[in-house]
């Protein structure tokens, strides 16, 4: 079956860039999704990209697809202690069933 | 505002109980989902409903039965045949299940734990 493959944890220091990256397995992905979870919270949709774009920024966030690799990774500019979260890559394909493939999460730790 | 609201947001339950966890969305959408989250683990999918009146396994459905009586509700029971329950329970639910742009949007979830 379909598989999505994350780095489980990641440290930077406030101020750097962050990028998190994700690998996916089903070529025929057609949006793919970064979610936000903070301690004890449901997930946050941050941001999602068609799978005909190779980047889409929003603010402090640029998501960067590689589809010929199946990698998509999620760039955080100036990292916050605020954006210490789990970061949970997410894809599904639209078909019937709808439903979203997650990766495992990656803890982001931002140190002051 | 619009959302999606899960309750009780702490559980407890004895060996042998079934308990029951609510979800309701005031978003109009139609599909709505039960993931099922462990220490450490990705969501793993429950069960999932596209439409009022019907609804479909997911992944890890033993142990779990489900009712879509409305658009608006999904209630997820947590049978006594669930062995390990003790888990974070998230509800999710989207205005589209196919062709696409199907953004999910999540309740903040429920801690269930077996006493």
């Amino acid at each position: 079956g379909e598989d999505v493959e994350q780095s489980l944890f990641l440290s930077v220091r406030e101020g750097d860039s962050s990028v998190i990256n994700c690998t996916y397995t089903d070529s025929s992905s057609t949006y793919l999704y970064w979610y936000k979870q903070e301690p004890g919270a449901g997930l946050q949709l941050l941001t999602y990209i068609f799978s005909n774009m190779d980047m889409k920024q929003d603010q402090r966030l640029t998501v960067l697809l590689n589809k010929k690799d199946k990698h998509l990774s999620l760039r955080i500019a100036d990292t916050q202690t605020g954006d210490s979260a789990i970061y949970f890559c997410a894809e599904t394909n639209g078909g019937s069933q709808g439903n979203l493939i997650f990766g495992k999460g990656t803890k982001l730790s931002v140190k002051p | 505002d619009g959302g999606i609201t899960q309750s009780p947001k702490y559980l407890f339950r004895k060996e042998g109980q079934n308990v029951t966890l609510s979800c309701e969305q005031n978003l109009n959408h139609d599909a709505m989902y039960w993931y099922r989250q462990d220490p450490g683990q990705g969501l793993r999918l429950i069960y999932y409903s596209q439409i009022v009146n019907d609804f479909q396994k997911g992944d890890i459905a033993e142990g779990y039965s489900v009712s879509r009586e409305k658009k608006e509700s999904f209630p997820l029971t947590v049978t006594s045949a669930q062995k390990n329950p003790t888990a974070f329970y998230l509800c999710a639910s989207t205005r589209s299940t196919g062709g696409g742009g199907n953004t999910i949007y999540f309740g903040e979830g429920s801690w269930l734990t077996v006493v």
